[in-house]
C-alpha cells in the first residue's frame, strides 16, 4: 500500500529565515506530487504540482519555490520567509484514473 | 475552468440528526467527484468518490449521488455522530484539468451531544 510521510510537523521560524520542507511517497512510481497551503480558517490553495522528476508547474507566484530531485521525493522551500508564509502546508500524491488525491499530515508553519 | 461551489457553514447538528452538505460543480466533460474530510489539526482523507453520473459514493454511512442534470454531488449522513465533527471538501478532477483537483472552500461541520 501507499504512503506518503511530510516532515517536520511543526516548524517556528523567524521572518526572513529559509524553509525546506520535505514530502516523500512510498509504494507508488512516478507519482504526480503536490504542495498545497491552507492558511487559518481558509481553503486550500495549489503551490506547486509535479508529473515527474525536475519538472514543476507553479500555481501562484510567491516566494516559495518546489523541487523534485528524485521520484517520490518533493520539497518546497523559501529563501527568506514572510509573516503571510504561516499556515498549514499539505503534500499529496495522485493516482490514475480517476485522479483522486492522498494528502500527507501536513506541517504547521508559524513564521513569528 | 473549472469550479466547485459548497454550501457555507459552520454547519451545527446534535448528534443522530440527519446531515447534508450541498455541493454543486461547473466543469467540461465528464469529471470525477470526491469528497474529502479533514478532522482537526491533520490532513484530508478521501472519505468517498464517484466516477460518473448517477453513481452512488459510500463510505462509514456518508453517502453522495453524482447528479449530472443538477451538477451536484450532495453529501448525506442518515445520523451523525460527534465523531463526525470536521471540516468537509468538495472536489472534481477530469473535465477541463487532469492534473489537479478544484476543491470548494469547505464545510465545517461541528455535532453536538
Amino acid at each position: 500500500s501507499q504512503t506518503i510521510h511530510q516532515w517536520p510537523a511543526t516548524l517556528v521560524q523567524p521572518v526572513g529565515s529559509p524553509l525546506s520542507l520535505e514530502c516523500t511517497v512510498e509504494g507508488t512510481s512516478n507519482p504526480n506530487l503536490y504542495w498545497y497551503r491552507q492558511a487559518a480558517g481558509r481553503g486550500l490553495q495549489l503551490l506547486f504540482y509535479s508529473v515527474g522528476i525536475g519538472q514543476i508547474s507553479s500555481e501562484v507566484p510567491q516566494n516559495l519555490s518546489a523541487s523534485r530531485p528524485q521520484d517520490r521525493q518533493f520539497i518546497l522551500s523559501s529563501k527568506k520567509l514572510l509573516l503571510s508564509d504561516s499556515g498549514f502546508y499539505l503534500c499529496a500524491w495522485r493516482r490514475d484514473r480517476p485522479y483522486e488525491q492522498y494528502f500527507g499530515p501536513g506541517t504547521r508553519l508559524t513564521v513569528t | 475552468g473549472n469550479s466547485v461551489t459548497q454550501m457555507e457553514g459552520p454547519v451545527t447538528l446534535s448528534e443522530e440528526a440527519f446531515l447534508t452538505i450541498n455541493c454543486t460543480y461547473t466543469a467540461t466533460g465528464y469529471p470525477s467527484l470526491f469528497w474529502y474530510v479533514q478532522y482537526p489539526g491533520e490532513g484530508l482523507q478521501l472519505l468517498l468518490k464517484a466516477t460518473k453520473a448517477d453513481d452512488k459514493g459510500s463510505n462509514k454511512g456518508f453517502e453522495a449521488t453524482y447528479r449530472k442534470e443538477t451538477t451536484s454531488f450532495h453529501l448525506e449522513k442518515g445520523s451523525v455522530q460527534v465523531s463526525d465533527s470536521a471540516v468537509y471538501f468538495c472536489a472534481l478532477s477530469g473535465g477541463s484539468g487532469y492534473s489537479t483537483l478544484t476543491f470548494g472552500k469547505g464545510t465545517m461541520l461541528l455535532v453536538s451531544p
